[in-house]
C-alpha cells in the first residue's frame, strides 16, 4: 500500500488567495483527520470524519477553513481566503474506525507557506 | 476530556546509554496509549500501543513503552540509544469511554543523540 497520500507537498501562496489541500487515506480506512502542527501551537486536530461524515470539526480555528470527503478516498482541505497565520505543517491521517485501539497512519504532510 | 502530558522539551543522551522519554494521561475510563515518532520534514510513524494486556508493550526499532495505571504513565524506553533515534516523539491517547475515535497528542518530546 502506497500509504497516505498528501498532495502538494510544498506551496506557497499569497495572503488572500484561496488554498486547497488534498489527502487520499488509505484503502478501506474508513476514519480520516486533519491536523496541523506549528512551533508555537505542537500539533493540532482541526476535524474527522467517520465514514465520509464530519464527526468533530470543533478545532477548525475559523470559518475560512472548510474540510470535504466526498469519497472514501478523497478528502480536501480548503482555506479561503489564506493569512500568513496558516502558515504550517498540514498534515492528513487515516485509520479503521471499528476499533478504538487501532492506530492512525499519517501522510507526509502538506507545508503551506502564506506570504 | 482527555489529556496527554510530556514533561520534557528535550531528553539529551550519549549513543548506548538507555533512554527514556516521559509521558502521563488522564483519560476517562481506561486507556488506549500510543507513542509516535516524526523525523524532520516527515509525517508521524506509529511506533507502538498499549490496548490491554501486558504492561510491557514492545514495538519498532528496539523501543518499549511500560504502562503503569497506578502512576497514569506510559514511559517509552530504549536500552542503547542510537544516533539514528534522534528525533521528535509524540504520546496519544484515547480514553475506552471516549465517544470517538479521536487520539489526544502531547506536546512533543525531541531526543537528541549524541555520539
Amino acid at each position: 500500500d502506497a500509504g497516505v497520500i498528501q498532495s502538494p507537498r510544498h506551496e506557497v501562496t499569497e495572503m488572500g488567495q484561496e488554498v486547497t489541500l488534498r489527502c487520499k487515506p488509505i484503502s478501506g480506512h474508513n476514519s480520516l483527520f486533519w491536523y496541523r502542527q506549528t512551533m508555537m501551537r505542537g500539533l493540532e486536530l482541526l476535524i474527522y470524519f467517520n465514514n465520509n461524515v464530519p464527526i468533530d470539526d470543533s478545532g477548525m480555528p475559523e470559518d475560512r477553513f472548510s474540510a470535504k470527503m466526498p469519497n472514501a478516498s478523497f478528502s480536501t482541505l480548503k482555506i479561503q481566503p489564506s493569512e500568513p497565520r496558516d502558515s504550517a505543517v498540514y498534515f492528513c491521517a487515516s485509520s479503521l474506525v471499528a476499533s478504538k485501539g487501532e492506530e492512525q497512519y499519517f501522510g507526509p504532510g502538506t507545508r503551506l507557506t502564506v506570504t | 476530556a482527555q489529556s496527554v502530558a510530556q514533561p520534557e522539551d528535550q531528553v539529551n543522551v550519549a549513543e548506548g546509554n538507555p533512554l527514556t522519554v516521559k509521558c502521563t494521561y488522564s483519560v476517562s475510563g481506561n486507556p488506549y496509549l500510543f507513542w509516535y515518532v516524526q523525523y524532520p520534514n516527515r509525517g508521524l510513524q506509529f511506533l507502538l500501543k498499549y490496548i490491554t494486556g501486558d504492561n510491557l508493550v514492545k514495538g519498532s526499532y528496539g523501543f518499549e513503552a511500560e504502562f503503569n495505571k497506578s502512576q497514569t504513565s506510559f514511559h517509552l524506553k530504549k536500552p542503547s540509544a542510537l544516533v539514528s533515534d534522534s528525533a521528535l516523539y509524540f504520546c496519544a491517547v484515547r480514553g475506552y469511554n471516549n465517544a470517538g475515535n479521536m487520539l489526544t497528542f502531547g506536546g512533543g518530546t525531541r531526543l537528541m543523540v549524541k555520539p
